[in-house]
C-alpha cells in the first residue's frame, strides 16, 4: 500500500512568488496534517483536517499561508507571496479514525525561497 | 498549552550498547506519547507509542516507559545497531485539540560501529 505522497520533493522559488505544495494521504485515512520543520523551531503543526474540513489552523503563521482539501485524496498548502523565512521542509501526514493519534508522514517537500 | 522537552540533543553510543532518550511534558491531562524516527531526507516514522493507562511498552529492541506522576517518558533502545542512527522525536498529545501532537526538539543518535 502506498504511503503519503507529496509533491514536489524540492522547490526553489524567488521571494514574492506563489508556491503550492501537494499531498495525497493514505487511502482510507480521514485525518490530514500539515507540518513545517526548521532547525530553529523544530516540527510544528500548521493545520489539520478531518473529513476534508479544517479543524485547527492555529499553527498557520499568517495570512500568506492557506490550505485546502477539496476531496479525501488531495490537499494543498499554498504560500502567497513567499518569503525567505518560509524556507523549510513541509510534511504532510495522515491518520484514520480509531487510530487518529497514529500519524503517518510523507517524505516532505524541501522549500527554498531566495 | 502543552510543552515537550527532550534530552539529550545528541547521543553517541557504541554498537551493541543501549541508548536512552528522555522527554518531559507539561500538561498532566496528556494521554498519548509517540516516538518517531527520522532518517536523513525522509519523513518521521512512528516506531512506538504509549498511552497513559500503560507504564511500559516493548517492541523487540525498543521500549518506552511512562511516569505520569513525574510527567516524563523515555525511549530505550537495546543492542544498538548502526542502522539505528537517526534523529528521534518524542511527542505528546495536546489536550487543547484532540489530534494535535506537540513534538520535542529531537535527539540525534549516532551508533558507532
Amino acid at each position: 500500500d502506498a504511503g503519503v505522497i507529496q509533491s514536489p520533493r524540492h522547490e526553489v522559488t524567488e521571494m514574492g512568488q506563489e508556491v503550492t505544495l501537494r499531498c495525497k494521504p493514505i487511502s482510507g485515512h480521514d485525518y490530514l496534517f500539515w507540518y513545517r520543520q526548521t532547525m530553529m523551531r523544530g516540527l510544528e503543526l500548521l493545520i489539520y483536517f478531518n473529513n476534508n474540513v479544517p479543524i485547527d489552523d492555529s499553527g498557520m503563521p499568517e495570512d500568506r499561508f492557506s490550505a485546502k482539501m477539496p476531496n479525501a485524496s488531495f490537499s494543498t498548502l499554498k504560500i502567497q507571496p513567499s518569503e525567505p523565512r518560509d524556507s523549510a521542509v513541509y510534511f504532510c501526514a495522515s491518520s484514520v479514525r480509531g487510530t487518529a493519534y497514529e500519524q503517518y508522514f510523507g517524505p516532505g517537500t524541501r522549500l527554498t525561497v531566495t | 498549552g502543552e510543552n515537550v522537552e527532550q534530552h539529550p540533543s545528541t547521543l553517541s553510543v557504541q554498537e551493541g550498547d543501549s541508548a536512552v532518550i528522555k522527554c518531559t511534558y507539561s500538561d498532566s491531562a496528556s494521554n498519548y506519547f509517540p516516538w518517531y524516527k527520522q532518517e536523513l531526507g525522509k519523513g518521521p516514522q512512528l516506531i512506538i507509542d504509549i498511552r497513559s493507562n500503560v507504564g511500559e511498552k516493548k517492541d523487540q529492541r525498543i521500549a518506552v516507559t511512562l511516569n505520569k506522576t513525574a510527567k516524563h517518558f523515555s525511549l530505550h533502545i537495546t543492542e544498538t545497531q548502526p542502522e539505528d542512527s537517526a534523529v528521534y522525536f518524542c511527542a505528546a498529545r495536546g489536550v487543547d485539540s484532540s489530534y494535535k501532537l506537540i513534538f520535542g526538539s529531537g535527539t540525534r543518535l549516532l551508533v558507532r560501529p
